[in-house]
Protein backbone atom coordinates (compact mmCIF):
# COMPACT_ATOMS: atom_id res chain seq x y z
CA UNK A 1 0.00 0.00 0.00
CA UNK A 2 1.22 3.59 -0.42
CA UNK A 3 2.30 5.55 1.99
CA UNK A 4 1.37 9.17 3.55
CA UNK A 5 2.89 12.23 4.71
CA UNK A 6 1.52 14.05 7.31
CA UNK A 7 2.45 17.32 9.55
CA UNK A 8 3.67 16.04 13.26
CA UNK A 9 1.36 18.45 15.14
CA UNK A 10 -1.01 21.38 14.76
CA UNK A 11 -2.94 23.76 16.64
CA UNK A 12 -6.19 25.14 15.87
CA UNK A 13 -8.44 27.78 18.09
CA UNK A 14 -11.77 26.63 19.36
CA UNK A 15 -14.23 27.21 17.17
CA UNK A 16 -12.46 27.84 14.49
CA UNK A 17 -12.04 25.18 11.40
CA UNK A 18 -8.91 22.55 11.39
CA UNK A 19 -7.58 21.96 8.15
CA UNK A 20 -5.69 18.84 8.50
CA UNK A 21 -3.19 18.03 4.98
CA UNK A 22 -2.26 14.73 3.88
CA UNK A 23 0.23 13.84 0.95
CA UNK A 24 -0.41 10.97 -0.89
CA UNK A 25 1.52 11.05 -4.15
CA UNK A 26 1.97 7.49 -5.10
CA UNK A 27 -1.56 6.83 -4.39
CA UNK A 28 -3.29 4.08 -6.90
CA UNK A 29 -6.46 4.53 -9.01
CA UNK A 30 -8.12 2.00 -6.68
CA UNK A 31 -6.77 3.45 -3.07
CA UNK A 32 -9.46 5.29 -0.86
CA UNK A 33 -8.49 7.95 0.88
CA UNK A 34 -9.46 7.20 4.86
CA UNK A 35 -9.12 9.63 7.91
CA UNK A 36 -9.34 7.89 11.15
CA UNK A 37 -8.76 9.76 14.93
CA UNK A 38 -7.33 8.77 17.91
CA UNK A 39 -8.14 10.66 21.28
CA UNK A 40 -5.67 9.58 24.34
CA UNK A 41 -5.85 6.00 24.42
CA UNK A 42 -8.72 4.90 22.92
CA UNK A 43 -9.17 2.65 19.70
CA UNK A 44 -9.09 4.89 16.61
CA UNK A 45 -12.24 6.25 15.41
CA UNK A 46 -13.42 6.49 11.93
CA UNK A 47 -14.10 9.67 10.57
CA UNK A 48 -14.63 9.98 6.41
CA UNK A 49 -13.20 8.59 3.45
CA UNK A 50 -13.49 9.06 -0.43
CA UNK A 51 -11.89 8.27 -3.80
CA UNK A 52 -11.96 11.25 -5.89
CA UNK A 53 -14.97 13.06 -4.86
CA UNK A 54 -15.10 15.56 -2.06
CA UNK A 55 -17.52 13.85 0.62
CA UNK A 56 -18.63 15.73 4.29
CA UNK A 57 -20.34 13.83 6.83
CA UNK A 58 -21.66 15.07 9.77
CA UNK A 59 -18.10 14.93 11.42
CA UNK A 60 -16.25 16.28 8.69
CA UNK A 61 -15.41 17.22 5.17
CA UNK A 62 -12.82 15.51 2.83
CA UNK A 63 -11.35 17.45 -0.12
CA UNK A 64 -9.20 15.44 -2.21
CA UNK A 65 -7.18 17.11 -4.78
CA UNK A 66 -7.59 16.71 -8.81
CA UNK A 67 -4.99 14.55 -9.16
CA UNK A 68 -5.32 12.67 -5.78
CA UNK A 69 -1.61 13.45 -4.32
CA UNK A 70 -3.32 15.09 -1.85
CA UNK A 71 -6.41 15.78 0.30
CA UNK A 72 -7.81 17.74 3.58
CA UNK A 73 -9.60 17.18 6.50
CA UNK A 74 -11.65 19.81 7.32
CA UNK A 75 -13.12 19.97 10.92
CA UNK A 76 -15.29 23.00 10.40
CA UNK A 77 -15.76 23.94 14.12
CA UNK A 78 -13.41 22.63 15.94
CA UNK A 79 -13.72 21.95 20.10
CA UNK A 80 -12.13 20.94 22.57
CA UNK A 81 -12.98 17.25 22.17
CA UNK A 82 -11.19 17.35 18.98
CA UNK A 83 -7.80 17.16 20.52
CA UNK A 84 -6.62 13.90 19.42
CA UNK A 85 -4.30 12.22 16.65
CA UNK A 86 -5.38 12.16 12.45
CA UNK A 87 -4.37 9.31 10.97
CA UNK A 88 -4.59 9.81 7.03
CA UNK A 89 -4.70 6.00 5.51
CA UNK A 90 -5.02 4.82 1.89
CA UNK A 91 -6.33 1.02 1.45
CA UNK A 92 -8.08 -0.52 -1.55
CA UNK A 93 -11.74 -1.95 -1.24
CA UNK A 94 -9.88 -5.88 -1.44
CA UNK A 95 -7.55 -7.46 0.46
CA UNK A 96 -7.53 -5.16 2.52
CA UNK A 97 -4.84 -3.87 4.81
CA UNK A 98 -5.05 -1.15 6.24
CA UNK A 99 -1.51 0.25 7.74
CA UNK A 100 -0.99 3.38 10.19
CA UNK A 101 1.39 6.35 9.99
CA UNK A 102 2.04 8.43 13.04
CA UNK A 103 -0.40 10.86 12.02
CA UNK A 104 -1.08 14.40 12.83
CA UNK A 105 -1.64 15.45 16.49
CA UNK A 106 -3.91 18.06 16.64
CA UNK A 107 -4.69 20.34 20.02
CA UNK A 108 -7.13 22.29 20.21
CA UNK A 109 -6.62 25.71 21.97
CA UNK A 110 -9.30 27.25 23.93
CA UNK B 1 -24.27 -4.71 19.81
CA UNK B 2 -21.02 -4.73 21.95
CA UNK B 3 -19.14 -4.20 18.69
CA UNK B 4 -15.09 -5.22 19.20
CA UNK B 5 -14.28 -6.68 22.82
CA UNK B 6 -10.97 -7.47 23.68
CA UNK B 7 -9.85 -9.19 27.00
CA UNK B 8 -8.18 -8.95 29.43
CA UNK B 9 -7.77 -5.05 29.34
CA UNK B 10 -4.76 -4.94 31.30
CA UNK B 11 -1.87 -7.82 31.86
CA UNK B 12 1.61 -8.12 33.17
CA UNK B 13 3.82 -11.12 32.11
CA UNK B 14 7.22 -11.93 33.32
CA UNK B 15 9.68 -12.27 30.81
CA UNK B 16 10.04 -16.08 28.52
CA UNK B 17 5.81 -16.58 29.44
CA UNK B 18 2.95 -17.02 27.63
CA UNK B 19 -0.32 -15.29 26.70
CA UNK B 20 -3.18 -15.17 24.65
CA UNK B 21 -5.01 -12.05 23.94
CA UNK B 22 -8.82 -12.64 23.15
CA UNK B 23 -10.86 -10.43 21.03
CA UNK B 24 -14.58 -10.87 19.90
CA UNK B 25 -16.97 -9.27 17.22
CA UNK B 26 -20.90 -9.50 16.75
CA UNK B 27 -20.81 -7.71 13.76
CA UNK B 28 -20.44 -10.57 11.41
CA UNK B 29 -17.41 -9.04 9.98
CA UNK B 30 -14.94 -10.81 7.54
CA UNK B 31 -12.15 -9.00 8.19
CA UNK B 32 -10.23 -8.75 11.44
CA UNK B 33 -7.10 -6.89 12.70
CA UNK B 34 -4.43 -7.44 15.27
CA UNK B 35 -2.44 -3.83 15.88
CA UNK B 36 0.31 -2.79 18.33
CA UNK B 37 0.98 0.80 19.50
CA UNK B 38 4.13 1.60 21.34
CA UNK B 39 3.93 4.97 23.57
CA UNK B 40 3.83 7.98 21.32
CA UNK B 41 3.84 5.99 18.00
CA UNK B 42 1.56 5.25 15.27
CA UNK B 43 -0.72 1.60 14.84
CA UNK B 44 1.41 -1.59 13.21
CA UNK B 45 -0.52 -4.07 11.79
CA UNK B 46 0.52 -7.47 13.59
CA UNK B 47 -1.60 -10.03 11.58
CA UNK B 48 -4.93 -9.80 9.58
CA UNK B 49 -7.69 -12.29 8.28
CA UNK B 50 -10.08 -11.95 5.51
CA UNK B 51 -12.41 -14.63 6.76
CA UNK B 52 -12.48 -18.09 8.88
CA UNK B 53 -9.35 -19.95 7.99
CA UNK B 54 -7.79 -17.53 6.63
CA UNK B 55 -4.82 -15.25 8.50
CA UNK B 56 -1.86 -13.48 6.90
CA UNK B 57 1.21 -10.98 8.53
CA UNK B 58 0.96 -7.87 8.77
CA UNK B 59 3.93 -5.35 8.86
CA UNK B 60 5.79 -6.82 12.89
CA UNK B 61 4.48 -10.65 13.20
CA UNK B 62 7.26 -11.97 14.35
CA UNK B 63 6.81 -13.18 18.07
CA UNK B 64 2.96 -13.59 17.48
CA UNK B 65 0.83 -16.03 16.26
CA UNK B 66 -3.19 -15.90 15.57
CA UNK B 67 -6.05 -18.25 14.49
CA UNK B 68 -9.25 -17.67 12.96
CA UNK B 69 -11.57 -20.47 13.24
CA UNK B 70 -14.99 -18.68 13.48
CA UNK B 71 -15.91 -15.65 12.35
CA UNK B 72 -16.55 -13.95 15.88
CA UNK B 73 -12.80 -14.89 17.08
CA UNK B 74 -9.41 -13.63 16.35
CA UNK B 75 -7.10 -14.45 19.25
CA UNK B 76 -3.61 -13.36 19.08
CA UNK B 77 -1.12 -15.40 20.94
CA UNK B 78 2.68 -14.41 22.58
CA UNK B 79 5.01 -16.46 22.41
CA UNK B 80 8.00 -16.37 25.04
CA UNK B 81 6.99 -12.36 26.04
CA UNK B 82 9.82 -10.49 25.52
CA UNK B 83 10.18 -6.84 26.86
CA UNK B 84 10.10 -5.60 23.74
CA UNK B 85 6.03 -6.73 23.30
CA UNK B 86 5.20 -4.14 25.66
CA UNK B 87 2.42 -2.22 24.23
CA UNK B 88 -0.90 -1.64 23.23
CA UNK B 89 -2.92 -4.28 21.40
CA UNK B 90 -5.73 -2.93 19.32
CA UNK B 91 -8.12 -5.91 17.66
CA UNK B 92 -10.11 -4.44 15.13
CA UNK B 93 -12.88 -6.04 12.65
CA UNK B 94 -14.32 -4.44 9.42
CA UNK B 95 -16.82 -5.47 6.68
CA UNK B 96 -15.84 -5.25 3.15
CA UNK B 97 -18.04 -4.26 0.93
CA UNK B 98 -19.19 -1.81 -1.84
CA UNK B 99 -19.34 1.13 0.35
CA UNK B 100 -16.31 1.15 1.85
CA UNK B 101 -14.18 -0.94 4.49
CA UNK B 102 -14.83 0.93 8.03
CA UNK B 103 -12.81 -0.40 10.54
CA UNK B 104 -13.83 -0.74 14.26
CA UNK B 105 -11.50 -1.41 16.80
CA UNK B 106 -11.70 -2.66 20.78
CA UNK B 107 -10.74 -0.55 23.70
CA UNK B 108 -6.80 -1.90 23.61
CA UNK B 109 -5.35 -4.04 25.88
CA UNK B 110 -2.22 -2.74 28.03
CA UNK B 111 0.32 -5.45 28.35
CA UNK B 112 3.45 -5.04 29.92
CA UNK B 113 6.28 -7.89 30.12
CA UNK B 114 9.00 -7.16 33.00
Amino acid sequence: DAKTTQPPSMDCAEGRAANLPCNHSTISGNEYVYWYRQIHSQGPQYIIHGLKNNETNEMASLIITEDRKSSTLILPHATLRDTAVYYCILSRHTGNQFYFGTGTSLTVIP
Amino acid sequence: NAGVTQTPKFRILKIGQSMTLQCTQDMNHNYMYWYRQDPGMGLKLIYYSVGAGITDKGEVPNGYNVSRSTTEDFPLRLELAAPSQTSVYFCASSYMGGSGNTIYFGEGSWLTVV
